[in-house]
């Protein structure tokens, strides 16, 4: 299975500031996908994001607050924008591309203040 | 959409004792059904996966089931270790590897009792 990187693996960032984080895999994928998991809580498909289009959003979930880019087969990055304290979560990264299934990064850990 | 329900939330065992936990889904289109594993600090991981022309599946210590008519899929875990802690998750999804995402169960905080 595809071996994923997440940067940054945490932060704290200020209210009212974006953050912005990167997912890279090891070898071409054709689907990328962000979750959110809120502290204590299952994940929540945020998007998904296909190399050469727009990136599909779940209900609840907006690309001017969660913008993403997917400019390759192995990268993509989410932006999380105008950040308050409710947006503090672990932010995942996830991909597929062929019988073995979703993997999933390790995460990046955001603390909003 | 799919709605993925799991029970229960909190599951405390005796070392070597069997585990099990339970997950149902709404969606009749959903054909792939993974659990992941996830201890604290770190990502989901994969543990064992199913595809809805399967009714069984093992892998040493893990095994899962599924009752499609039911729309009901279980993992079993025997001979419990300490390692075994932790939280799993069920999920669905309309296609394993393609170009649906996963909705996830809440999730099974599972203790094993030294």
């Amino acid at each position: 299975s595809a071996v994923i990187s997440q940067k940054p693996s945490r932060d704290i960032c200020q209210r009212g500031t974006s953050l912005t984080i990167q997912c890279q895999v090891d070898s071409q994928v054709t689907m990328m996908f962000w979750y959110r998991q809120q502290p204590g809580q299952s994940l929540t498909l945020i998007a998904t994001a296909n190399q050469g289009s727009e990136a599909t959003y779940e209900s609840g979930f907006v690309i001017d607050k969660f913008p993403i880019s997917r400019p390759n087969l192995t990268f993509s990055t989410l932006t999380v924008s105008n950040m308050s304290p409710e947006d503090s979560s672990i932010y995942l990264c996830s991909v597929t591309g062929g019988s073995y299934g979703y993997t999933f990064g390790s995460g990046t850990r955001l603390t909003v203040v | 959409g799919e709605n993925v329900e799991q029970h229960p939330s909190t599951l405390s065992v005796q070392e070597g004792d069997s585990a099990v936990i339970k997950c149902t889904y709404s969606d009749s289109a959903s054909n792939y059904f993974p659990w992941y594993k996830q201890e604290l600090g770190k990502g989901p991981q994969l543990i064992i996966d199913i595809r809805s022309n399967v009714g069984e599946k093992k892998d040493q210590r893990i095994a899962v089931t599924l009752n499609k008519t039911a729309k009901h899929f279980s993992l079993h875990i025997t001979e419990t270790q300490p390692e075994d802690s932790a939280v799993y998750f069920c999920a669905a999804s309309p296609s394993g590897g393609g170009a649906d995402g996963l909705t996830f169960g809440k999730g099974t905080h599972l203790i094993i009792q030294p």
